[in-house]
């Protein structure tokens, strides 16, 4: 298995623009997990999906910020209009049942 | 304020030394997690102790688990240089909830 995968890598978008940060679970786990980390506020938990389902929103900052995972391989955290504050790396992590996370490498957004 | 909370802040030592790192939490637990973080890059999972454990151990890591003061420790034996990195605890709920604390930089020097 190639582990999480997300893309883009780097985004780079201006104040105002929609973004789309994109995310592929291990295959077989049925938890995903959105983290945004930044030197300020550290690793904040977003939201989670347990088997497709939206679990726990409470992290998601604002309205601006919506989750989707429409499947059980694929799920997008989407962010409509973006601001300067959102610049973050974005990480994505799935597991199995309560074993631990598996991380992707990150989206690094950085909104101007 | 965030669940799970390191000590210290950073750490610095000498290759061969053991680097032992705590977090404290402040809520029941399902498990609790350690992770690694080099710079730039995503979290790598160390090791998961579940909240009727009291000790695991894997390789050159000792993880330790106290209920009653909500604490945990890392121990790294014979550190090395390559142990180098940031070093988190996540709280998992029973409802599967996880909450990180805001990291141990370690250092190790050769």
């Amino acid at each position: 298995d190639a582990g999480v995968i997300q893309s883009p890598r780097h985004e780079v978008t201006e104040m105002g623009q929609e973004v789309t940060l994109r995310c592929k679970p291990i295959s077989g786990h049925n938890s995903l997990f959105w983290y945004r980390q930044t030197m300020m506020r550290g690793l904040e938990l977003l939201i989670y999906f347990n088997n497709n389902v939206p679990i726990d929103d409470s992290g998601m900052p604002e309205d601006r910020f919506s989750a989707k995972m429409p499947n059980a391989s694929f799920s997008t955290l989407k962010i409509q209009p973006s601001e300067p504050r959102d610049s973050a790396v974005y990480f994505c992590a799935s597991s199995f049942e309560d074993y631990g996370y598996t991380f992707g490498s990150g989206t690094r957004l950085t909104v101007v | 304020s965030q669940q799970g909370e390191e000590d210290p802040q950073a750490l610095s030592i000498q290759e061969g030394e053991n680097a032992t790192m705590n977090c404290s939490y402040k809520t029941s637990i399902n498990n609790l997690q350690w992770y690694r973080q080099n710079s730039g890059r995503g979290l790598v999972h160390l090791i998961l102790i579940r909240s009727n454990e009291r000790e695991k151990h894997s390789g050159r890591l000792r993880v330790t688990l106290d209920t009653s003061k909500k604490s945990s420790s890392l121990l790294i034996t014979a550190s090395r240089a390559a142990d180098t990195a940031s070093y988190f605890c996540a709280t998992v709920t029973n409802a599967g909830k996880s909450t990180f604390g805001d990291g141990t930089t370690l250092t190790v020097k050769p």
